[in-house]
């Protein structure tokens, strides 16, 4: 069964202090791995899909990458606006089913 | 505004109770999924359809139920509610299955059963 772990569960940081958020994850054969953002209250926000290990994608101060083990969300310089829940996902070859990790809570602080 | 639209936002119902939520997919989109998300689980996959057929269960109880509409929009049935189906439940949907696409992601329909 495709297994997804993030960690850690909450990260403090202050503005402008860069920290990586780590998904390690166990799948038979990775069709693709996604990021998503969720501020409270609300549905997740799609942010990236990783397909192959190698593989990195930018967004604002967001960067993405992918091993063959596991996936990082780098955040540079962060600001107050990026604090919101950061799920990691994956998706196996030949299935529907998207699996989620239970996320990254992240404050920054001004 | 993420295109997906999910009513209603908040409901309130007793034990025993059954209620039903709806969701219609962001235009264009065909295929729709129903997730549960509780405070100690996370995000868990209940059922997808695409284009009016289901494709994909997880771990959807029998007392649950759902179907997508000839126009794609898409119920979810929950009956003899139990105060541990007190969750959010999402709907999302997508262009095509799967294939590595991100999804569209409602609102959210925040259950409670007291």
């Amino acid at each position: 069964e495709d297994q997804v772990t993030q960690s850690p569960e909450a990260l403090r940081l202050q503005e402008g202090e860069s920290s990586s958020l780590n998904c390690s994850y166990t799948v038979s054969g990775l069709r693709g791995l996604f990021w998503y953002r969720q501020d409270p209250g609300k549905g997740p926000e799609f942010l990236f899909t990783l397909y192959s290990a190698g593989e990195e994608k930018e967004k604002e101060r967001l960067k993405a990458t992918l091993t063959k083990k596991e996936s990082f969300l780098h955040i540079t310089a962060p600001k107050p606006e990026d604090s919101a829940t950061y799920l990691c996902a994956v998706q196996a070859q030949g299935y529907q089913k998207v699996t989620f990790g239970t996320g990254t809570k992240l404050q920054v602080i001004p | 505004d993420s295109g997906v639209t999910q009513t209603p936002k908040h409901l309130i119902t007793a034990t025993g109770q059954r209620v039903t939520l709806r969701c219609s997919p962001r235009s264009g989109d065909l295929s729709v999924y129903w997730y549960q998300q509780s405070l100690d689980q996370g995000l868990q996959f209940l059922i997808q359809y695409y284009n009016g057929e289901e494709r994909a269960k997880g771990n959807i109880l029998e007392r649950f139920s759902a179907q997508q509409f000839p126009d794609l929009h898409s119920e979810l049935n929950l009956s003899s509610l139990e105060l541990g189906d007190s969750a959010l439940y999402f709907c999302a949907s997508s262009l095509r299955q799967g294939d590595g696409y991100g999804y569209t992601f409602g609102s959210g329909t925040r259950l409670t059963v007291v």
